[in-house]
């Protein structure tokens, strides 16, 4: 149980263009998801706490405006890139939690996109 | 914010051997929680800790939540060539902040 998806596994895009991420928990439901940034050899670093039905929060320091995240249902959020340039090339990784119960703060990881722009 | 330093950054092994890694922070951790990562792959949660001075094994993995509630270790017994990876910890803070805090990672390398 406990697993998350992510589409696409790796995206190469133009300067300027926008790009979609899918985040899915496939089985469970996730009021609660997380967007995280890890560049090459670095931790993982929260950009945005993604809540079902509701606005998201964004961590200092990261453009709300840039990186949109919608969280339309209780099973999917979406991070759109926009206008991406290269210095956002990098491994965005999601993740959810399990709504409720003992292991409610556990959160379990999406396998990654892999974000390049030319 | 909130930090964590992890250590050691990185290890070199001989198979077989125990393996001890740990964060510490300056802050409060309500939940501390062990990720292991693989090169292109997002990170899988090892082992989860809620309360001051738990200990908690999962296999031949072991770790604790201190009981200043700024520390963790893990361990790892008789290594085998498929613990390579990076080991991350993570906590999550107090006043309803549930996004984590990542320490940087331990590397762990295993020479047959």
């Amino acid at each position: 149980g406990a697993v998350v998806s992510q589409h696409p596994s790796r995206v190469i895009c133009k300067s300027g263009t926008s790009v979609k991420i899918e985040c899915r928990s496939l089985d469970f439901q996730a009021t609660t998801m997380f967007w995280y940034r890890q560049f090459p050899k670095q931790s993982l670093m929260l950009m945005a706490t993604s809540n079902e039905g509701s606005k998201a929060t964004y961590e200092q320091g990261v453009e709300k405006d840039k990186f949109l995240i919608n969280h339309a249902s209780l099973t999917l959020s979406t991070l759109t890139v926009t206008s991406a340039h290269p210095e956002d090339s990098s491994f965005y990784i999601c993740s959810a939690r399990v709504s409720g119960g003992p292991r409610r703060y556990e959160q379990f990881f999406g396998p990654g996109t892999r974000l390049t722009v030319l | 914010g909130q930090q964590l330093n992890q250590s050691p950054q990185s290890m070199f092994i001989q198979e077989g051997e125990d393996v001890s890694m740990n964060c510490t922070s300056s802050s409060i951790f309500n939940t501390w929680l062990w990720y292991k990562q693989e090169p292109g792959e997002g990170p899988v949660l090892l082992i989860a800790l809620y309360k001051a001075g738990e200990l908690t094994s999962n296999g031949r993995l072991t770790a604790q939540f201190g009981i200043t509630r700024k520390d963790s270790f893990l361990n790892i017994s008789a290594s085998i060539p498929s613990d390579v990876g990076i080991y991350f910890c993570a906590g999550r803070g107090g006043g309803g902040a549930d996004g984590l805090t990542f320490g940087k990672g331990t590397h762990l390398i295993i020479q047959p």
